[in-house]
């Protein structure tokens, strides 16, 4: 079993609508990230979370340490949301990551 | 703007051949990591070094090398490539003191052939 699991692995979805992508993990950890891959490779760090909620635009992103488990929400999700969402937990304090094997989200106009 | 850089955005070899695929970064960052990312796989920790001169063993270091002579700079090294080593290779680089934000180069694409 996968120490990091995402669901789902492929989302299609309208323009407008409210994504949630999830993320559910079985170690402990220090931190966990929210990273985004645009078609070309280039990964972007979203959040980075170790309790609680952030929100920055139209992201948001929370995680419940008692059980194990993330949430990252889309709202009002546009075409150019379009990407690979990553999800990673860290354990430690020198950066180093387990990583989901991603949810392909593909927002249509 | 802070910056991770990878020297190529795609590079061609031949089995056989020494790769070096370097990495640099200019925001003072100790640790830096080495990742191959392969479709169905996700990303996999080949190496990562947390101050200069230092290095640890990710996941899969079987056939890599790794050199980090300045802290800005951390090479990845394919002593004799191999076909099964064509694959996205991407560096990130994130500070030391408690738990930060891990900065992206834009990714090489390699192909062994």
């Amino acid at each position: 079993k996968n120490e990091v699991e995402q669901s789902p692995q492929n989302l299609t979805a309208q323009e407008g609508e409210f994504i949630t992508i999830n993320c559910s993990y079985s170690v402990g950890i220090s931190a966990l990230h929210w990273l985004q891959q645009h078609p070309g490779g280039g990964i972007v760090s979203l959040f980075m979370l170790s309790s609680g909620k952030k929100k920055h635009g139209r992201l948001i992103a929370t995680i419940n340490i008692q059980e194990k488990h993330s949430s990252l929400h889309i709202t009002a999700s546009h075409p150019r949301d379009s990407a690979v969402y990553i999800c990673a937990v860290e354990r430690g304090s020198q950066g180093n990551l387990i990583f989901g094997k991603g949810t392909k989200l593909s927002v249509k106009p | 703007d802070v910056k991770v850089t990878q020297s190529s955005r795609y590079l061609v070899k031949r089995t056989g051949e020494k790769v070096f695929l370097e990495c640099v970064q200019d925001m003072d960052h100790e640790n830096m990591f080495w990742y191959r990312q392969d479709p169905g796989l996700g990303l996999r920790l080949i190496y990562f070094s947390y101050d200069v001169k230092m290095k640890e063993k990710g996941d899969i270091p079987e056939g890599y090398s790794v050199s980090r002579e300045k802290k800005e700079r951390f090479s990845l090294i394919l002593e004799s490539a191999s076909t099964n080593q064509t694959s996205m290779y991407l560096c990130a680089s994130t500070t030391t003191t408690g738990v930060g934000k891990l900065f992206f180069g834009s990714g090489t694409q390699l192909s062994v052939l």
